[in-house]
């Protein structure tokens, strides 16, 4: 079945390091996959995203690989601060489809 | 401000007595979509519409219901809230369905 699923449910990193956040789906017909992050008491906010042509995108400390043949997705996080203590999802359409699939979270937290 | 919009922020109540929760948002999307969020299950789809007077059922549409008479308003209404639906709800929106969405700031309901 579709799913989007996460390998670590928690990280923990110290402060200035990088990380690493990472994600499995399934279904190999998504074609659009999107990243948020969710502050404690507030809606999930748009990251970065990626479509199914791509392999590689980068943001203002955030990069985004999609590796299509072990259908794998992960967010790269440059030089951590505490501001990026936050959960992660990872989230997975396709064109034509009509939901929006997300993974279960992984929650980041930043030592000082 | 562009912006999704919910209200109540919070809500007890009672089992049994019918509830709305409103959605409202101001950047003219075609797509809405209600989401619940509960702890180790991620955000998991309830309702969403392509349109107004489109609706269609999500992953756990039971025990809700949904309209979309127009474009800006989605509601998300519970006619016998049973305790089983205490939970984080969030409502989504977006120009086109598995574009970026943006989130409303949730609305924490516990039915007693």
């Amino acid at each position: 079945g579709e799913s989007v699923g996460l390998h670590l449910p928690t990280l923990s990193v110290q402060e200035g390091d990088n990380s690493i956040i990472n994600c499995a789906y399934s279904n190999s017909a998504s074609d659009y996959f999107i990243w948020y992050k969710q502050e404690s008491g507030k809606g999930p906010q748009f990251i970065i995203d990626i479509r199914s042509n791509m392999d590689k995108r980068q943001g203002q400390r955030v990069t985004v690989l999609l590796n299509k043949t072990v259908k794998h997705l992960s967010l790269q996080i440059a030089a951590t601060q505490p501001g990026d203590s936050a959960v992660y999802f990872c989230a997975e359409s396709y064109t034509g489809g009509f939901k929006t699939i997300f993974g279960a979270g992984t929650r980041l937290f930043v030592k000082a | 401000e562009a912006q999704v919009t919910q209200n109540p922020r919070y809500l007890i109540t009672v089992t049994g007595k019918k509830l709305t929760v409103t959605c409202s948002q101001n950047m003219n999307h075609e797509y809405m979509s209600w989401y619940r969020q509960d702890p180790g299950l991620g955000l998991r789809q309830i309702y969403y519409s392509m349109n107004v007077e489109v609706t269609d059922k999500g992953d756990v549409p039971e025990g809700y219901k949904v309209s979309r008479k127009e474009k800006r308003n989605f509601p998300l209404i519970l006619e016998s809230p049973s305790p089983n639906q205490t939970s984080l709800y969030f409502c989504a929106s977006s120009l086109i369905q598995g574009d970026e969405q943006f989130f409303g700031p949730g609305t924490r309901l516990t039915v007693l």
